[in-house]
C-alpha cells in the first residue's frame, strides 16, 4: 500500500506480554495514526503522531503507549497485551493532516 | 460524544442497480467526510471525499452528497459491479483535529 508497511502481519501472544507493533512509511508524511478495527464498531483511533517526538492520545489509548523516533517509524506498544486488544491495527498515514489518509495493510493481534 | 451512524450494515444488490449508503454525524463543526472502501484482507482505501463547502461531488460511477442542515451524507454507486463488493465506511472530521470518527461499516454484496 503506497509506502506504507505493517509489521508483523500476524501474532498471537499470551496475556500479560508487551507486543510491539510497527508502522514504516516511506513517504515522508508528517502524520501518523494508529487504529484499531472490531466488528461493530468500525475504526477507533488509539494514538496518532504530528512530528517526531509528537505524539498524542486518540478516543482507546488505554493500555497502548506509542513511540516516533523517526519520521519513518511509528511504533505500537501493548504493554501488557489483554484479551480485549484481540484485534486488528491498521497505520495511517497523511501529508495534510486531516486530508487524504493512506492506510497500510494491518496486523492482526490475537491474545490468547 | 462525537458519533457516526451508518446504514444499512449490509446491503445486497443485482448488478447494474444503484446502490446507497447513508451516514449521520453528531458533531456540528464536522467538515471534512470521506468514505473507504475494504477488500478482504486489506486495509481501507479512499475512494471519495467531500468538504463542506459542497454539496455534492463526484467521480465516474461514485457521487457523495452533503446535507449539512441534516448532518447527514450519502454515497452513491451507479451500475453496481461485482469487483464493488466490499465493505464501505464513512467518516467525519473536523479541521484543527487529526481524527476521523467512522461509521461502522457497511457490507456491499453485488450479485452477478
Amino acid at each position: 500500500d503506497a509506502g506504507i508497511t505493517q509489521s508483523p502481519r500476524h501474532k498471537v501472544t499470551e496475556t500479560g506480554t508487551p507486543v510491539t507493533l510497527r508502522c514504516h512509511q516511506t513517504e515522508n508524511h508528517r502524520y501518523m495514526y494508529w487504529y484499531r478495527q472490531d466488528p461493530g464498531h468500525g475504526l477507533r483511533l488509539i494514538h496518532y503522531s504530528y512530528g517526531v517526538k509528537d505524539t498524542d492520545k486518540g478516543e482507546v489509548s488505554d493500555g497502548y503507549s506509542v513511540s516516533r523516533s523517526k519520521t519513518e517509524d511509528f511504533l505500537l506498544t501493548l504493554e501488557s497485551a489483554t484479551s480485549s486488544q484481540t484485534s486488528v491495527y491498521f497505520c495511517a498515514i497523511s501529508e495534510e493532516g486531516l486530508y487524504g489518509y493512506t492506510f497500510g495493510s494491518g496486523t492482526r493481534l490475537t491474545v490468547v | 460524544g462525537e458519533n457516526v451512524e451508518q446504514h444499512p450494515s449490509t446491503l445486497s444488490v443485482q448488478e447494474g442497480d444503484s446502490a446507497v449508503i447513508k451516514c449521520t454525524y453528531s458533531d456540528s463543526a464536522s467538515n471534512y467526510f470521506p468514505w473507504y472502501k475494504q477488500e478482504l484482507g486489506k486495509g481501507p482505501q479512499l475512494i471519495i471525499d467531500i468538504r463542506s463547502n459542497v454539496g455534492e461531488k463526484k467521480d465516474q460511477r461514485i457521487a457523495v452528497t452533503l446535507n449539512k442542515t441534516a448532518k447527514h451524507f450519502s454515497l452513491h454507486i451507479t451500475e453496481t459491479q461485482p469487483e464493488d463488493s466490499a465493505v464501505y465506511f464513512c467518516a467525519a472530521a473536523t479541521s484543527g483535529t487529526y481524527k476521523y470518527i467512522f461509521g461502522t461499516g457497511t457490507r456491499l454484496k453485488v450479485l452477478a
